[in-house]
C-alpha cells in the first residue's frame, strides 16, 4: 500500500536550518510528484512547494523561495525539504503529500513537527 | 486565489445534515477539493474536482458547485466526522490554496 514515511520531531534555534525527510513505499517513486506543505499551530495548511517540476515555472511559493530546497534520492524512494533561516514563525508541522493523476493530494505523509526556539 | 469558508465553526448532533461553503475570490471552475483533518492527523481527501467522491469516502459526503461558490454536504452525520473540513482550490496549479477551516464539533 501507498505510505510517506516523514522523519522525526525537530527542534531549532533561529537562523539554523531543518532538513525533513519524506520515503515513499507501495508505488512507482518517479511516476508521481511530491508536495510539501506545512500548518502552524492552530492554523489551516499552507501549501509550500512542489518537487520536482522545472516546466510549469517556479515551484516554490513566493514567500519561501530563497530559503526552500527540495531534492530526491531516487535510490531509497526519499524525497527532502530543507528549509533555512529558521524563524519562530517556521513553528509548524510539516507534510509531504503525493500528487495523484488529477492534481489533488491523495496520500500523506504523518507530519514533521518543526519547534524553532531559542 | 484566497478561499474562504463559512461558517469557520459549527455545532451539530450525530444525525444532523450538516452544509459547508467555500468561496474563491475568483472563478475556479471546478477545481476543488474537501479534505476531512481530525487532531494531530494529516488531512484526508473527501471530495475531488468540487463533486467527485473519493474511493473509500462514505457516501455521505457531497460536493457541489463551480465557478466561485461550493458546498461540502454531510448528509448524516456520523461520530467519526467530527473534525475540521478544508477545502483547496488547484485553478493556479501549482500556486495551491487552501480555505482556513470548518470545525464541526459536538453540540
Amino acid at each position: 500500500q501507498v505510505q510517506l514515511v516523514q522523519s522525526g520531531a525537530e527542534v531549532k534555534k533561529p537562523g539554523a536550518s531543518v532538513k525533513i525527510s519524506c520515503k515513499a513505499s507501495g508505488y512507482t517513486f518517479t511516476s508521481y510528484y511530491i508536495h510539501w506543505l506545512r500548518q502552524a499551530p492552530g492554523q489551516g495548511l499552507e501549501w509550500m512547494g512542489i518537487f520536482e517540476r522545472t516546466d510549469i515555472g517556479t515551484p516554490y511559493a513566493q514567500k519561501f523561495q530563497g530559503r526552500i530546497t527540495m531534492s530526491r534520492d531516487t535510490s531509497t524512494t526519499t524525497v527532502y525539504m530543507e528549509l533555512s533561516s529558521l524563524r519562530s514563525e517556521d513553528t509548524a508541522v510539516y507534510y509531504c503529500a503525493r500528487e495523484d493523476t488529477r492534481g489533488y493530494f491523495d496520500y500523506w505523509g504523518q507530519g514533521t513537527l518543526v519547534t524553532v526556539s531559542s | 486565489i484566497q478561499l474562504t469558508q463559512s461558517p469557520s465553526s459549527l455545532s451539530a448532533s450525530v444525525g444532523d445534515r450538516v452544509t459547508i461553503t467555500c468561496r474563491a475570490s475568483q472563478g475556479i471552475s471546478s477545481f476543488l477539493a474537501w479534505y476531512q483533518q481530525k487532531p494531530g492527523k494529516a488531512p484526508k481527501l473527501l471530495i475531488y474536482a468540487a463533486s467527485t467522491l473519493q474511493s473509500g469516502v462514505p457516501s455521505r459526503f457531497s460536493g457541489s458547485g463551480s465557478g466561485t461558490d461550493f458546498t461540502l454536504t454531510i448528509s448524516s452525520l456520523q461520530p467519526e466526522d467530527f473534525a475540521t473540513y478544508y477545502c483547496q482550490q488547484l485553478n493556479s496549479y501549482p500556486l495551491i490554496t487552501f480555505g482556513p477551516g470548518t470545525k464541526v464539533d459536538v453540540k
